[in-house]
C-alpha cells in the first residue's frame, strides 16, 4: 500500500514564524502535492512537483514556498506565517500519469496548523 | 477555468435511507472524474472514479455515472449505513500533471 506521511498531526506557531510541513511518500510516485482544506471551500492547490528540484505554483501559492531536493519528500514553507494561513494541509503523491487511470492521488493524514 | 460543484451540504440521513450527492463540472476536453471521501480525523481516500463518458464507478456499495451530456458525476448509494459518515469530495482531472480540482465537499452524517 501507498503510504504518504505528515511530519505532524497538529502544529501551533506564532506570527512571522518561519514554518515547515513535511511529506513524505515510500511508492516512488512521480508527482507531489500540496493543498490547503477550509470549510466551504473543499481542497486548493497550493504548489506541486512533477519531479526532484521542479515545482509548479498551483491556484493559491501566495505566502508558500516548497521544496523538492529527493523524489520521496517534499516540504511546504510558510517564509512568515500568518493567522489566516491556519488551515488543514494535505500532502499527496501520484504517479506520472501516461494514463488517466494513472492520475489518482493518494492523501497524507494531514496537519493542523494554527497560527496565533 | 476547470471548476467542481457539489450539492449545499450538510446531509443528515437515517440508516438504510437513499443517499445522492450531486456533482457537475466545468472542464474543457475530457476530464477523469473522482470521488474522494475523508474519515474523520483522516486524509482523503479514493472512492471511486470513471475516465470516460458512460463509465459508471462503483466501490463500496457506492455508484456514480459519467455523464457528458449533463456534465454530471452525481454520487449515490442505495443504503448508507453509520460507517459512511464522512465528508465527500467530487473532483477532475484534466491535465497531463494530474492535477484535481475539487468541490467544496458535501458533510454527510447517518443517525441509527
Amino acid at each position: 500500500d501507498v503510504k504518504v506521511t505528515q511530519s505532524s498531526r497538529y502544529l501551533v506557531k506564532r506570527t512571522g514564524e518561519k514554518v515547515f510541513l513535511e511529506c513524505v511518500q515510500d511508492m516512488d510516485h512521480e508527482n507531489m502535492f500540496w493543498y490547503r482544506q477550509d470549510p466551504g471551500l473543499g481542497l486548493r492547490l497550493i504548489y506541486f512537483s512533477y519531479d526532484v528540484k521542479m515545482k509548479e505554483k498551483g491556484d493559491i501559492p501566495e505566502g508558500y514556498s516548497v521544496s523538492r531536493e529527493k523524489k520521496e519528500r517534499f516540504s511546504l514553507i510558510l517564509e512568515s506565517a500568518s493567522t489566516n494561513q491556519t488551515s488543514m494541509y494535505l500532502c499527496a503523491s501520484s504517479l506520472s500519469p501516461g494514463l488517466a487511470s494513472r492520475n489518482e492521488q493518494f492523501f497524507g493524514p494531514g496537519t493542523r496548523l494554527t497560527v496565533l | 477555468g476547470d471548476s467542481v460543484t457539489q450539492m449545499e451540504g450538510p446531509v443528515t440521513l437515517s440508516e438504510e435511507a437513499f443517499l445522492t450527492i450531486n456533482c457537475t463540472y466545468t472542464a474543457t476536453g475530457y476530464p477523469s472524474l473522482f470521488w474522494y471521501v475523508q474519515y474523520p480525523g483522516e486524509g482523503l481516500q479514493l472512492l471511486l472514479k470513471a475516465t470516460k463518458a458512460d463509465d459508471k464507478g462503483s466501490n463500496k456499495g457506492f455508484e456514480a455515472t459519467y455523464r457528458k451530456e449533463t456534465t454530471s458525476f452525481h454520487l449515490e448509494k442505495g443504503s448508507v449505513q453509520v460507517s459512511d459518515s464522512a465528508v465527500y469530495f467530487c473532483a477532475l482531472s484534466p491535465t497531463s500533471y494530474g492535477k484535481l480540482t475539487f468541490g467544496q465537499g458535501t458533510i454527510l452524517t447517518v443517525h441509527p
